[in-house]
């Protein structure tokens, strides 16, 4: 089946503690984005990359790290999380780039206490 | 920056109904995208329509865009309590993001 997968669904963490949000698209996708959604805000882009070893700043990077080391991996990385960064987080990718309909994943629950 | 806004917030109609959302944005597209989400869950793609369209239609769903105007409108014909959620318009305007607007909340009660 085709689709965008997220570990972990759901994380509680304390702040400064390093964590990783993992993304996996399993349809040879070249664009991949990381989304994060407030009540209010909205969906905010964070990161996002055009292919392997290209990635770039969305509206929101502060905070975050990304890498595209292979083509179907996107993973989210917290160096130091703060509370400010309690969120949903979704992971996307589309065949291209982002002006093409975006494939969800199933999102991850942040708590950062 | 490219700013999107879903009129109205939130919508409450009654099974058989049509419904209507409205997205409006500020600065010329490529393209705009519908997407539903259902609570909490990922976003799904509903219908894309680019900005030489002016309407198209998904089973019952249909999009209008109005490029001079600025906006678009999903209809859902014939609603049914399954379409409860969150409908989010997002707007592609070149090398910028994609912007999502803020939803419209759907609820369709039986």
């Amino acid at each position: 089946e085709a689709q965008v997968t997220q570990n972990p669904r759901y994380l509680i963490t304390v702040t400064g503690k390093k964590l990783t949000v993992t993304c996996s698209q399993n349809m040879n996708h070249e664009y991949m984005s990381w989304y994060r959604q407030d009540p209010g805000l909205g969906l905010r882009q964070i990161y996002y990359s055009m292919n392997v070893e290209v990635t770039d700043k969305g509206d929101v990077p502060e905070g975050y790290k990304v890498s595209r080391k292979e083509k179907r991996n996107f993973p989210l990385i917290l160096e130091s999380p703060s509370p400010n960064q309690t969120s949903l987080y979704f992971c996307a990718s589309s065949p291209r780039d982002r002006g093409e309909t975006q494939y969800f994943g199933p999102g991850t629950r942040l708590l950062v206490l | 920056s490219q700013q999107g806004e879903e009129d109205p917030q939130a919508l409450s109609i009654q099974e058989g109904e049509n419904a209507t959302m409205n997205c409006s944005y500020k600065t010329s597209i490529n393209n705009l995208q519908w997407y539903r989400q259902n609570s909490g869950r990922g976003l799904v793609h509903l219908i894309l329509i680019r900005s030489n369209e002016r309407e198209k239609h998904s089973g019952r769903l249909r999009v209008t865009l109005d490029t001079s105007k600025k906006s678009s409108s999903l209809l859902i014909t014939a609603s049914r309590a399954a379409d409860t959620a969150s409908y989010f318009c997002a707007m592609n305007s070149g090398y910028s993001t994609l912007t999502f607007g803020k939803g419209t909340m759907l609820l369709v009660s039986p």
